[in-house]
């Protein structure tokens, strides 16, 4: 157990919806990052917040958003849900934004859109 | 921009056995990171190993070690008297030492089976 939650574990729904995806970092990490993992485009980076402020942007699309709140959790919101955007959504947390800190990977998200 | 190569899709090694797994990257960076992570058949990613690129010395942990060849843009993963756990995906990944975040630049993985 890394100390990184996720809810919900598993999310079904239909193309042109909106989900919210939840992220409690370990206690006392300041530093949030969410990845994607599909079949077709492997892991790939999507964003990072570091004690509430965005630090740095990947491949995220313009249908999807993030942000960290005061309590340090994090939420993805992913919108106008296409079929491509099933994947496992990982979310991991560092004590601070810097390279020296490990990540810390949650169990995922596990997204199906039909 | 940087880009992680794991050109062994899947790999197989009998159990107590050593097996080398290979990651190649290109960057323009000087001061960065490097690492391998495990994904189990749990999802979970659970950190292996990590190496400075500023350190010559290669990272060891218990039975896991790199050699990392930095000229080469080199990063292998030796595991050493393979168990059966081991069983699982293997991800190199990248991360530059920026000022811009510290995101993590993964390779596509290779799948290693463990036999009996």
């Amino acid at each position: 157990d890394s100390g990184v939650t996720q809810t919900p574990k598993h999310l079904i729904t239909a193309t042109g919806q909106r989900v919210t995806l939840r992220c409690s970092p370990r206690s006392g990490d300041l530093s949030v990052y969410w990845y994607q993992q599909s079949l077709d485009q492997g892991l790939q980076f999507l964003i990072q917040y570091y004690n509430g402020e965005e630090r740095a942007k990947g491949n995220i699309l313009e249908r999807f958003s993030a942000q960290q709140f005061p309590d340090l959790h994090s939420e993805l919101n992913l919108s106008s849900l296409e079929l491509g955007d099933s994947a496992l959504y990982f979310c991991a947390s560092s004590v601070q934004g810097s390279s020296y800190n490990e990540q810390f990977f949650g169990p995922g998200t596990r997204l199906t859109v039909l | 921009a940087q880009t992680v190569t794991q050109s062994q899709p899947e790999m197989s090694v009998q159990e107590a056995e050593t097996v080398t797994l290979s990651c190649t990257y290109d960057t323009s960076e000087s001061n960065y990171y490097l690492f391998w992570y495990k994904q189990p058949p749990s999802r979970q990613m659970i950190l292996v190993i990590r190496q400075e690129a500023y350190k010559q010395q290669n990272a060891t942990e218990n039975r896991f070690s790199v050699n990392f060849q930095k000229a080469a843009k080199s990063f292998s993963l030796k595991i050493s008297d393979s168990q059966l756990g081991d069983t699982a995906m293997y991800f190199c990944a990248f991360m530059a030492n920026s000022n811009s975040g510290y995101a993590l630049n993964f390779g596509k993985g290779t799948s290693l089976l463990v036999t009996p």
